[in-house]
């Protein structure tokens, strides 16, 4: 899981605006994930990537956005129709014939 | 959809202790089962798996059952340290399709020394 990055850490956004969180990776894999975490709560899946060029709604997609350019990278966009974005954001990332997916070290996102 | 479910959502132990905790899934398709362990603010740890054509995996301290017919599996972690409290997770996913993750809603473990 050291091989998966995220940045920022840390991000405040004001209501009203669009922020990216990047998610990078040198481990080669194929398949990318990104999940929102509530505090006390599990993980849900926003968005999915499988190959690149491709990628897949999750179970809380509204309000989101993706793009899958290059196999290392895999951003996601809170947008302002995201009524509720304040979480911690994980971004994970899957080899193509392993079950383990790795994940990156979060961004924190809050509304001011 | 999948749906995990996990029992407790708080554990507390006395240190040395054993702690088991269980979760059931809905669909019979799934067939891999990850646990992973959270610590505050910090990103989830795998800790072990088992896939669906074994019934039990032990690694040290820690183990992990699945009963496939009654779709539940659990985590045993025995002589409890403090270093074990965290934020439990277990997880299904299958091999094919999307291959993402459901996570259950997590148990606080608490480890009294």
């Amino acid at each position: 899981d050291g091989g998966i990055t995220q940045s920022p850490k840390y991000l405040f956004r004001k209501e009203g605006q669009n922020v990216t969180l990047s998610c990078e990776q040198n481990l080669n894999h194929d398949a990318m994930y990104w999940y929102r975490q509530d505090p006390g709560q599990g993980l849900r899946l926003i968005y999915y990537s499988q190959i690149v060029n491709d990628f897949q709604k999750g179970d809380i997609a509204e309000g989101y956005s993706v793009s899958r350019e290059k196999k290392e990278s895999f951003p996601l966009t809170v947008t302002s129709a995201q009524k509720n974005p304040t979480a911690f954001y994980l971004c994970a990332s899957l080899a193509g014939a392993a079950d383990t997916q790795y994940f990156g070290p979060g961004t924190r996102l809050t509304v001011l | 959809g999948e749906n995990v479910e996990q029992h407790p959502s708080t554990l507390s132990v006395q240190e040395g202790d054993s702690a088991v905790i269980k979760c059931t899934y809905s669909d019979s398709a799934s067939n891999y089962f990850p646990w992973y362990k959270q610590e505050l603010g910090k990103r989830p740890q795998l800790i072990i798996d088992i896939r669906s054509n074994v019934g039990e995996k032990k690694d040290q301290r820690i183990a992990v059952t699945l009963n496939k017919t009654a779709k539940h599996f659990s985590l045993h972690i025995t002589e409890t340290q403090p270093e074990d409290s965290a934020v439990y997770f277990c997880a299904a996913s299958m091999d094919t399709g999307r291959r993402a993750l459901t996570f259950g809603s997590g148990t606080r473990l608490q480890v009294q020394p």
